[in-house]
């Protein structure tokens, strides 16, 4: 049982190259979180869904976009990577659809450095 | 809108003294509240949460949180400071009308001296 699993670990891109981020996990849950962490600013939510084939904006969603592949999978997408986009991006996910009080399980993190 | 302060970007103690992590909530309803630990170069891991149950919540490595609504607050303690305890803590809200979605504070980096 690996929990919720990221590749790649570390990326260094160039401004406006794209990537993707992949993010999976295995304990059969309904919904799956992208956030960013910066220093002193703590961890802000980009995208998540609720259930497959379920998607919606965060709190700073701008230059991102996502696909719920599956239920397991749950990618985020960086069409023109900017420097403001450098950042450690941590992929979550929870049991239930919205469920409050719910515990979010956390992957080890994707270090995006845009030069 | 929920927002969280946590007061000190940075706490030092000594190895066997009481940790006290502060944290505080802005909220007209009680929300829930969670406190996560982040290792180096790891990810958050759930310390303990408060789901209106009862008020004082024990977590695990021994620690420990108290929900007080009329100080809206929700500190994180432990009485005993061990090496191993640094790390950056969060402190995050969720509440059931934004679905499951969690804010969090900006962290609390806590150095163990020996």
């Amino acid at each position: 049982n690996a929990g919720v699993t990221q590749t790649p670990k570390f990326q260094v891109l160039k401004t406006g190259q794209s990537m993707t981020l992949q993010c999976a996990q295995d304990m059969n849950h309904n919904s799956m979180y992208w956030y960013r962490q910066d220093p002193g600013m703590g961890l802000r939510l980009i995208y998540y869904s609720a259930s497959e084939g379920t998607t919606d904006k965060g709190e700073v969603p701008n230059g991102y976009n996502v696909s719920r592949l599956n239920k397991r999978e749950f990618s985020l997408r960086l069409e023109s990577a900017a420097p403001s986009q450098t950042s450690v991006y941590f992929c979550a996910s929870s049991g239930l659809a919205g469920g409050p009080g719910e515990t979010q399980y956390f992957g080890p993190g994707t270090r995006l450095l845009v030069l | 809108a929920q927002s969280v302060t946590q007061l000190g970007s940075h706490v030092s103690v000594s190895e066997g003294a009481l940790v006290l992590l502060r944290c505080n909530y802005s909220s007209s309803v009680p929300p829930y509240l969670f406190w996560y630990v982040q290792y180096p170069n790891q990810g958050l891991q759930l310390l303990l949460k408060y789901t209106s149950a009862a008020t004082l919540v024990k977590g695990i490595n021994g620690f420990e949180a108290e929900f007080k609504k009329s100080e809206t607050s929700f500190h994180l303690t432990k009485p005993s400071a061990h090496m191993s305890d640094a790390a950056e803590y969060f402190c995050a809200v969720s509440r059931p009308e934004y679905g499951n979605k969690l804010v969090f504070g900006a962290g609390t980096i806590l150095r163990v001296k020996s």
